[in-house]
């Protein structure tokens, strides 16, 4: 069945330093969503993609979808402490798969 | 407009016991997914309904098994529980259309004891 892997689990970093999380399917995928879970919270959508090879900005947050549709990554740029949560992904075909998740610490 | 709710917030059973939970979709959806979440880790797609109907089901045992009413409200049934059904279980809603999103409820946290 489909698999969705997400790196790395955690990621602890510096405010105003940069982070990545990569996330990898076992299938090709229709399209991919993020999502964000503050602790305590419960996921909270943040964007899809559906072309192979697009690219979505929201602020400091870059979003790409890889060409073969079977990977993709998010980027922040400077974080900030607001930044703090577990960033999850997850990839569509008949149904929502998410990967385990990057939980992103920052220290002010 | 009230988004997805969830009860109750939490719940405490003993192992071999039934447990019940209810989600409220989002007005405006019509289908109901349910995912478990383990401490840790990512959300488990457990299955979705839709038209009353379930429609995927990810690889969790036939203990587990759901509803969903005519108003989209849908339950979620676990029969003989086992201390690893410990977990917070998560409902979302969405339109019934592969690209769109999924909006979360708060959860219920089951602890089986």
């Amino acid at each position: 069945g489909q698999q969705v892997m997400q790196i790395p689990q955690y990621q602890h970093v510096q405010e105003g330093e940069d982070f990545t999380t990569y996330c990898n399917s076992s299938t090709t995928l229709s399209n991919i969503q993020w999502y964000k879970q503050r602790p305590g919270g419960h996921p909270v959508f943040l964007i899809q993609l559906v072309k192979s090879g697009e690219v979505k900005k929201q602020k400091r947050l870059t979003f790409q979808f890889g060409e073969a549709k079977k990977n993709s990554s998010l980027h922040i740029t400077a974080t900030q402490t607001t930044d703090v949560g577990t960033y999850f992904c997850a990839g569509a075909n008949n149904d929502m798969r998410f990967g385990a998740g990057t939980r992103l610490t920052v220290k002010p | 407009d009230a988004g997805v709710t969830q009860s109750p917030t939490h719940l405490i059973k003993t192992r071999g016991q039934q447990v019940t939970l209810r989600c409220s979709p989002k007005s405006g959806h019509d289908t109901v997914s349910w995912y478990q979440q383990a401490l840790g880790q990512g959300p488990q797609f457990i299955f979705q309904y839709y038209e009353e109907e379930e429609r995927q089901r990810g690889n969790f045992p036939d203990r587990f098994s759901g509803h969903q009413f005519p108003n989209y409200s849908s339950e979620l049934n676990v029969n003989a529980l086992l201390l690893g059904d410990s977990a917070l279980y998560l409902c979302a809603s969405k339109v019934r259309s592969d690209n769109s999103p999924l909006h979360f409820g708060n959860g219920t946290r089951l602890t089986v004891t």
